[in-house]
C-alpha cells in the first residue's frame, strides 16, 4: 500500500540555518503531496502542497518540489526562525476527497 | 477564518467505558474524517464520511467504533468499550467540495486508564 517515509527527528538547528527535511513516498498512482505542520498545542495545518510532478509548493519561506523520478518531496527553508519550531508531517493523498497518509513526523527545534 | 473545532480537548476514561468525541466541521464542507495518533507514532486514518454514510474505513475502525452526523453540524466518533490501546490523540478533519486539502481540528487527547 501507499506509504510515506520521512527523516527521524528531532532536528535541532540554530536560527537562520538552512533546513532540509527529507521525505520519500510509495504510491500506486499519481498522488498529491503535502507538508502539514503542528505547532505546540495546536492541530495540523497545511503548510504547502503539490499536485503533479515538478510542481513546487511554497509558503512562509518553505518550499518542496514534487520529484516523481526520485519519489521525493523534501521540505526546505533557507533561514529558519525560532517560531518555526514545530512537528512537520509529510503526507500524500491518491485522489481528491481521499484519506491522507502521513509520515511519522519530524520534530524541529530552532535555537535562538 | 472558519475552523474545525473539537471537544473536549482532553478526555480521561476507564477501560470498558463508552466515549463520544465531538467535532464541528467547517460549515460548507462535505467530506469528514477521523484520524488518530498514538503517542510517538504516525497519524493514522480511521474513517471518512460523506452524504451521511461511511465512504471508507481502515482496519482500525472495527465494530467498537461508530460515527454519526446527528444534526447537520456535529460529527461524532463513538468508541463503545474503550481499551487501553485506544489512548491517542484523535483528529477530526473536513474538506470543501472539489478540493483535496483537509482542514484539521486541534484534536482530542483520549486517555484510557
Amino acid at each position: 500500500g501507499d506509504s510515506v517515509t520521512q527523516m527521524e527527528g528531532p532536528v535541532t538547528l540554530s536560527e537562520e540555518a538552512f533546513l532540509t527535511i527529507n521525505c520519500t513516498y510509495t504510491a500506486t498512482g499519481y498522488p498529491s503531496l503535502f507538508w502539514y505542520v503542528q505547532y505546540p498545542g495546536e492541530g495540523l495545518q497545511l503548510l504547502l502542497k503539490a499536485t503533479k510532478a515538478d510542481d513546487k509548493g511554497s509558503n512562509k519561506g518553505f518550499e518542496a518540489t514534487y520529484r516523481k523520478e526520485t519519489t521525493s518531496f523534501h521540505l526546505e527553508k533557507g533561514s529558519v526562525q525560532v517560531s518555526d519550531s514545530a512537528v512537520y508531517f509529510c503526507a500524500l493523498s491518491e485522489n481528491r476527497d481521499d484519506k491522507i497518509i502521513f509520515g511519522k513526523g519530524t520534530r524541529l527545534h530552532i535555537l535562538p | 477564518e472558519p475552523e474545525v473545532t473539537q471537544t473536549p480537548s482532553h478526555q480521561v476514561t476507564q477501560m470498558g467505558q463508552e466515549v463520544i468525541l465531538r467535532c464541528v466541521p467547517i460549515s460548507n464542507h462535505l467530506y469528514f474524517y477521523w484520524y488518530r495518533q498514538i503517542l510517538g507514532q504516525k497519524v493514522e486514518f480511521l474513517v471518512s464520511f460523506y452524504n451521511n454514510e461511511i465512504s471508507e474505513k481502515s482496519e482500525i475502525f472495527d465494530d467498537q467504533f461508530s460515527v454519526e452526523r446527528p444534526d447537520g453540524s456535529n460529527f461524532t466518533l463513538k468508541i463503545r468499550s474503550t481499551k487501553l490501546e485506544d489512548s491517542a490523540m484523535y483528529f477530526c478533519a473536513s474538506t470543501p467540495p472539489g478540493h483535496n486539502e483537509q482542514f484539521f481540528g486541534p484534536g482530542t487527547r483520549l486517555t484510557v486508564l
